[in-house]
């Protein structure tokens, strides 16, 4: 079957670093996105990983084990602002999205 | 226009009634894709199109119909609602170069069954 996994929920300080976890089992395999998504609003763009590895994108990482079926993003010098729910995405061998459920990140002073 | 949008923004609905939600891009993306998004549970797909002309279904397709008359419209029919089509629903498009196949989400539109 295809299965994303990632935690419910995380909370982490203001200025931390936080790192958000994923694991995944799809038929086939061409890459992960991660999306944010604000409450009430529509989830945008964070990353997408094809190959394995750390990308850097400014305070945001993502990392990819296709090996391990798992991958991360990490979120440095935390804001108020990345209060969020992060979604992990993979792409089956169609390249349809298979989505997790989501990490809902709080993010205290 | 710029993006994606949908219409309407909310809608409170009786049950058994017919309803269409309204989805529009003007990126020219070949793919669109309709979700919907329930507390606890990942974005679930409902049907996509993977061009103009063409429609397929998803995860959750029963009770919902779509149709692709062109590239730019994509809009999803519930025929009879019931309560639990009760969700958030987010239309999607990306280019459908058969690559890398980056979403991206309008605003959602938020119905109520009753």
């Amino acid at each position: 079957g295809q299965n994303i996994d990632q935690p419910t929920e995380m909370t982490a300080t203001e200025g931390a670093i936080v790192q958000i976890n994923c694991t995944y089992q799809t038929s086939g395999f061409n890459g992960l996105f991660w999306y944010q998504q604000h409450a009430g609003e529509a989830p945008t763009f964070l990353s997408y990983n094809v190959l394995d590895g750390l990308e850097e994108k400014g305070r945001f990482s993502s990392f990819l084990s296709r090996s391990k079926g798992y991958s991360y993003l990490l979120l440095k010098e935390l804001q108020m602002k990345d209060s969020a729910s992060y979604l992990c995405a993979a792409t089956d061998s169609n390249y349809q999205l298979i989505w997790g459920a989501g990490t809902k990140l709080i993010i205290k002073p | 226009i710029a993006g994606i949008t949908q219409a309407p923004t909310s809608q409170i609905l009786a049950a058994g009634r017919r309803m269409t939600l309204r989805c529009t891009q003007d990126m020219r993306h070949n793919a669109m894709y309709w979700y919907r998004q329930d507390l606890g549970l990942g974005l679930r797909l409902i049907h996509y199109s993977n061009t103009a002309g063409t429609t397929g279904k998803g995860e959750v397709p029963d009770g919902y119909s779509v149709s692709r008359a062109n590239t730019d419209d994509f809009p999803l029919t519930l025929a009879s609602a019931v309560p639990s089509q009760t969700s958030v629903y987010f239309c999607a498009s990306s280019e459908g170069d058969g690559t890398q196949e980056t979403q991206y989400f309008g605003p959602g539109t938020r119905l109520l069954v009753l």
